[in-house]
């Protein structure tokens, strides 16, 4: 069936260094994906989207690839702070209400 | 966040007891939806309304009712409670259909004895 997936629940990165989580996705008729940060205690945030016509798409500090030819998204944070701690988790939709959302990877950020 | 407002955020209630969640926005947005959250699994959809009087099931909606009598609230009841529902519930809202960012509610942490 449908689904996505991440490769390493679990990352543990020095402060001031790269992140690069990672997640698989499945359905080839997915056109959006997101990646959202939970903090502990909080609802979901939106940290960036991109639609299935780009491979790479920048924010502040952050960058998505998209590699559809192996269905694979990952989330890029350069210079990782303490703050940025949390559960990352993608998603995907192919339009309407069909969004699939991972279960997350967490990330440690030791200082 | 994004003129979210989920009630109550803690409750414990008690086996076949009804229960009624509370989402209300600020922010008019026409799409809400209801979305539980287990350990291991992804977020997953509960129901959703596109408009007032306007819902629908998502993935996992037996044991669960939603109704929107107005653009800012949307309710979701637990009609008889059960443990399997004990979770962690998020109401997200969006401007447009799927194909654009939700803004997710603190949540409501729910147990069920």
């Amino acid at each position: 069936g449908e689904s996505v997936g991440l490769h390493l629940p679990t990352l543990s990165v020095q402060e001031g260094d790269n992140s690069i989580i990672n997640c698989a996705y499945s359905n080839s008729a997915s056109d959006y994906f997101i990646w959202y940060k939970q903090e502990s205690g909080k609802g979901p945030q939106f940290i960036i989207d991109i639609r299935s016509n780009m491979d790479k798409r920048q924010g502040q500090r952050v960058t998505v690839l998209l590699n559809k030819t192996v269905k694979h998204l990952s989330l890029q944070i350069a210079a990782t702070q303490p703050g940025d701690s949390a559960v990352y988790f993608c998603a995907e939709s192919s339009g309407g209400f069909k969004t699939i959302f991972g279960a997350g990877t967490r990330l440690f950020v030791k200082a | 966040d994004a003129g979210i407002t989920q009630s109550p955020r803690h409750k414990v209630t008690e086996t076949g007891t009804p229960v009624t969640l509370r989402c209300h926005q600020t922010e008019n947005h026409r799409y809400m939806y209801w979305y539980r959250q287990d350990p291991g699994h992804g977020l997953r959809l509960i129901h959703y309304s596109y408009g007032v009087k306007d819902t629908d099931k998502g993935e996992v909606s037996d044991g669960y009712s939603v109704s929107r009598s107005k653009t800012e609230d949307f309710l979701l009841t637990l009609e008889s409670a059960t443990s399997s529902q004990t979770s962690v519930y998020f109401c997200a809202i969006s401007l447009q259909d799927w194909d654009t960012e939700a803004f997710f509610g603190q949540g409501t942490r729910l147990t069920v004895v």
